[in-house]
């Protein structure tokens, strides 16, 4: 089964610090993979997806994401943080039934951003 | 210029009832979902629906029925409500997968739902 594993339920890092949020991953095939955010009430906001490509990829709000094959990872990072970074965010895994239907989005357990002042 | 709307935003209610969560989409996508968020913060998907057409339908009540009219709207009608049944609903939008290109989901603000 196509699933994702974020192991830090939270993350807590100083303003102006590199930030990194864990994912691995377990796929059977090439993975596509997803980060979104989600702020306090509100809906989850896509930040960047790896499909294929450079492993690097850049999304929205300064985020990037390293695809890492050999460790079966899509760390997420930002190399300056902001306060209003604070968040949870969720890597996901698209699952599919074989068509060319949209396909699901499996999603790992969720980590909690808190970036202090 | 909202791209994927949801109605109502809350909705509380007694056990037992029936309700509906309305969702709809501008944004010319031809594939929808409902996701339920539960009080963990657990994101799974419920039903996904391409051009009118049930796609997905996980492991989910036969009290929940989707029904999509047309492209654009993806409703989610409960009937018979549980406690169980509080958690946030989101509806979510992407283009079908073409090529192997997986497209990206893009999501409402959520419906949250409280059964007294």
């Amino acid at each position: 089964a196509q699933s994702v594993a974020q192991p830090e339920d939270q993350v807590n890092v100083a303003e102006g610090n590199p930030l990194t949020v864990k994912c691995t991953y377990s796929v059977s095939g090439n993975p596509y993979l997803f980060w979104y955010v989600q702020y306090p009430n509100r809906g989850l906001q896509f930040l960047l997806k790896y499909i294929t490509g450079d492993n690097l990829v850049k999304g929205s709000y300064g985020f990037e994401a390293e695809f890492n094959k050999s460790q079966t990872s899509f760390h997420l990072k930002k190399p300056s943080a902001l306060v209003s970074d604070s968040a949870l965010y969720f890597c996901a895994v698209t699952i599919g039934r074989g068509s060319n239907s949209g396909y699901a989005l499996n999603f790992g357990k969720g980590t909690s951003l808190l970036v202090t002042p | 210029d909202t791209a994927v709307s949801q109605t109502p935003k809350y909705l509380v209610t007694q056990m037992g009832n029936d309700k509906s969560i309305k969702c709809e989409q501008n944004l010319g996508h031809d594939t929808m979902y409902w996701y339920k968020q539960d009080s963990k913060k657990f994101l799974k998907i419920m039903f996904s629906y391409n051009n009118k057409e049930l796609i997905i339908n996980e492991t989910v009540p036969n009290r929940f029925s989707p029904k999509s009219p047309d492209k654009a709207h993806l409703n989610l009608h409960i009937n018979s409500l549980e406690l169980g049944d509080s958690a946030v609903y989101f509806c979510a939008s992407s283009q079908a997968r073409q090529r192997g290109v997986q497209e990206t989901q893009y999501f409402g603000p959520g419906t949250r739902l409280l059964v007294l």
